[in-house]
């Protein structure tokens, strides 16, 4: 089955640094999401990405979908307390047996220090 | 609010026990799923439904099973087949259609006894 490398797998930094994660895929995707996980609650949407290229902000977080739909990439600017968490990637596929899917990558721990 | 609900937070089984999560969501989404979470490891699917009355298995299917009676509601029963069912289960909806992403619920954390 397709897989996601996620990394790196975990993270830590002093507040006001920028962060970056990447993922890359062994196959191809249509869609590419990034979300976040605090502890104890469910992933929440960060960014959503739909085509190759595609470069996408919301507030200090910036991603992008790689040109070759095997990979994406999330970075933080300056980032802060409020950042830490888990960040999942994930790869969604449309049509077929795999409607809808999506594919997670395996998580970045984001610890940020005062 | 809209949103979805995932109830109860802890459940705790005992062995040779079925239990069952619920998961219901009033955004009107067709679609609904089921994952499961271990530590250090991303979500793995367990059964999806794209619409009432139809289901699919996922990559982790065995030992559980669910039910898409009403569209509102997608419970997960797990069962006593399931060997190793502690972990924190989530359940996510979706707009049916191409590219539309996944919103979660809190999840169930389950444990055994």
């Amino acid at each position: 089955g397709q897989q996601l490398n996620q990394s790196p797998q975990s993270m830590f930094i002093q507040e006001g640094e920028d962060v970056s994660m990447n993922c890359t895929s062994s196959s191809i995707f249509n869609t590419w999401l990034w979300y976040k996980q605090d502890p104890g609650e469910g992933p929440v949407l960060l960014i959503a990405l739909y085509k190759a290229g595609e470069l996408t902000s919301n507030g200090r977080l910036t991603a992008q979908f790689g040109i070759t739909r095997k990979d994406s990439f999330l970075n933080i600017s300056a980032s802060i307390p409020s950042d830490v968490g888990i960040y999942f990637c994930a790869g969604q596929n449309a049509g077929g047996t795999s409607y809808g899917k999506l594919t997670f990558g395996q998580g970045t721990i984001l610890t940020v220090h005062p | 609010d809209g949103g979805i609900t995932q109830s109860p937070k802890y459940l705790f089984r005992k062995e040779g026990q079925n239990v069952t999560l619920s998961c219901e969501q009033n955004l009107n989404h067709d679609a609904m799923y089921w994952y499961r979470q271990d530590p250090g490891q991303g979500l793995r699917l367990i059964y999806y439904s794209q619409i009432v009355n139809d289901f699919q298995k996922g990559d982790i299917a065995e030992g559980y099973s669910v039910s898409r009676e009403k569209k509102e509601s997608f419970p997960l029963t797990v069962t006593s087949a399931q060997k190793n069912p502690t972990a924190f289960y989530l359940c996510a909806s979706s707009i049916r259609g191409l590219s539309q992403p996944q919103h979660f619920g809190d999840g169930t954390r389950l444990s055994i006894l």
